[in-house]
């Protein structure tokens, strides 16, 4: 079955920065790929996808790209908020299976 | 904007005891989930249900639980024989074409 990679597991930023979190997946048939922001407490929150025929979506400051060939897929916040600080996971699904599997999370801390 | 429900929000239970746990799926979504998070973890993918009947199931979701559509809008975790280690935050989702929303969680403990 699919397997999602996230790295880093924690990351800490200046407000204003970029952050970058990085995710591989195994299944080479995944074709659908959310990313969830989960504030403490609280329910895990789409907050941008990407579907296996494009490789870069970009929504304000967040964007995600992916790279089919090699199973990675990245998620880029530029100009960090403290109110950016949460637990992001990436995922992956085979919508034939259908099921969405979680990567194992990343901490961001956004420093004011 | 329609969202996943949950209740409760918070459930108590004795080791050993059952609980139901409830949810509303967004009403014109088709594909219904329970995940698991115990405190500080990943999100673990539970069972996934279409069509009035389970479509993958994770190694996870062994006899001790089931899920249930009784009518044309509740989806039902059942946990029988609770222990210790199914205290977690149990998440609902429910998914269009494709994104998949949650629910807010039942935070289950057991003592």
């Amino acid at each position: 079955g699919e397997n999602v990679e996230q790295h880093p597991s924690t990351l800490s930023v200046q407000e204003g920065d970029s952050a970058v979190i990085k995710c591989t997946y195994s299944d080479s048939a995944s074709n659908y790929f959310p990313w969830y922001k989960q504030e403490l407490g609280k329910r895990p929150q789409l907050i941008i996808d990407i579907r296996s025929n494009v490789g870069e979506k970009k929504d304000q400051r967040i964007a995600v790209t992916l790279n089919k060939t090699a199973k990675h897929f990245s998620l880029h916040i530029t100009e960090t908020q403290p109110e950016d600080s949460a637990v992001y996971f990436c995922a992956a699904m085979e919508t034939r299976y259908d099921k969405v599997i979680f990567g194992p999370g990343t901490s961001l801390s956004v420093i004011p | 904007e329609p969202e996943v429900t949950q209740t409760p929000s918070h459930q108590v239970t004795q080791m050993g005891q059952e609980v139901i746990l409830r949810c509303v799926p967004i009403s014109n979504h088709l594909y219904f989930y329970w995940y698991r998070q115990i405190l500080g973890q990943k999100v673990e993918f539970l069972v996934s249900f279409y069509n009035n009947e389970i479509s993958e199931k994770s190694e996870i979701f062994d006899d001790q639980f089931s899920v249930e559509r009784p009518d044309g809008s509740n989806f039902t975790l059942k946990i029988r024989s609770t222990k210790l280690e199914d205290s977690a935050m149990y998440f609902c989702a429910s998914r269009g074409s494709p994104e998949a929303f949650f629910g807010q969680g039942t935070r289950l403990t057991v003592v």
